[in-house]
């Protein structure tokens, strides 16, 4: 079974701009997440949805937004970069057979996003 | 509030040495499930082990093991015959029930020849 998968692994932008990465889950999982990391920061949670809904948001502002479809993939994008946005953006996915359910979460190779 | 707390920013260690990383969390929830993930320069974060609140028995992999004491909230990793692979950053996560992941800071281990 493939795992999770995300595009593009690297991207370069200007500031002012906006990007959008793209993460498709494991087949079959419901449950997809987005983190940024960054070397001062660590491990941050930016939103979780699950069956096309958010249903967890971190504390990111509005330009950080995201989605998911109906085949559970899902894309984030970041309006107006700033040069504070460069870092790894990871995506997870779960399975959650039933709704809550405590799952491993299983992540994708990240996309590194520089933001000059 | 949940809170993941890793107090060793980094660590050495032999090969073929065994090697202990800490983490202690806080909850008051009495549900929640433990994870320990490991991540190589490439960045990739690589699940390792998991551990359930209400297992009784500690959690094993291969060479992982996680010793857990619920009373102490604690959820310390412990690799056996470090490897050269092993280099890596870990990170010990937790999830409670309708919530997300919460993520430790991490603990960069560097195993030497």
């Amino acid at each position: 079974k493939a795992g999770v998968t995300q595009t593009p692994r690297y991207l370069i932008k200007t500031r002012g701009q906006q990007v959008t990465l793209s993460c498709s889950p494991i087949s079959g999982h419901r449950s997809v997440s987005w983190y940024q990391q960054t070397p001062g920061q660590g491990l941050q949670f930016l939103f979780e949805y699950f069956s096309e809904t958010q249903r967890n948001k971190g504390n990111f502002p509005g330009r950080f937004s995201g989605r998911q479809f109906s085949n559970s993939r899902s894309e984030m994008n970041v309006s107006t970069l700033e040069l504070g946005d460069s870092a790894l953006y990871l995506c997870a996915s779960s399975l959650e057979l039933r709704q809550g359910k405590l799952e491993t979460q299983y992540f994708g190779p990240g996309t590194r996003l520089l933001v000059l | 509030a949940q809170k993941i707390t890793q107090t060793q920013p980094g660590m050495f260690v032999q090969e073929k040495e065994a090697v202990t990383l800490d983490c202690t969390y806080d909850t008051s929830d009495q549900s929640y499930g433990l994870f320990w993930y490991k991540q190589p320069s490439s960045g990739e974060m690589i699940f390792l082990i998991y551990q359930g609140s209400y297992d009784e028995q500690n959690a094993t992999e291969g060479r992982y093991s996680l010793n857990f004491q619920k009373a102490r909230k604690s959820a310390n990793l412990v690799i056996s015959a470090s490897q050269l692979g092993d280099s890596a950053m870990y990170f010990c996560a937790m999830k409670n029930y309708g919530q997300n992941f919460v993520f430790g800071p991490g603990t960069r281990l560097s195993v030497l020849p």
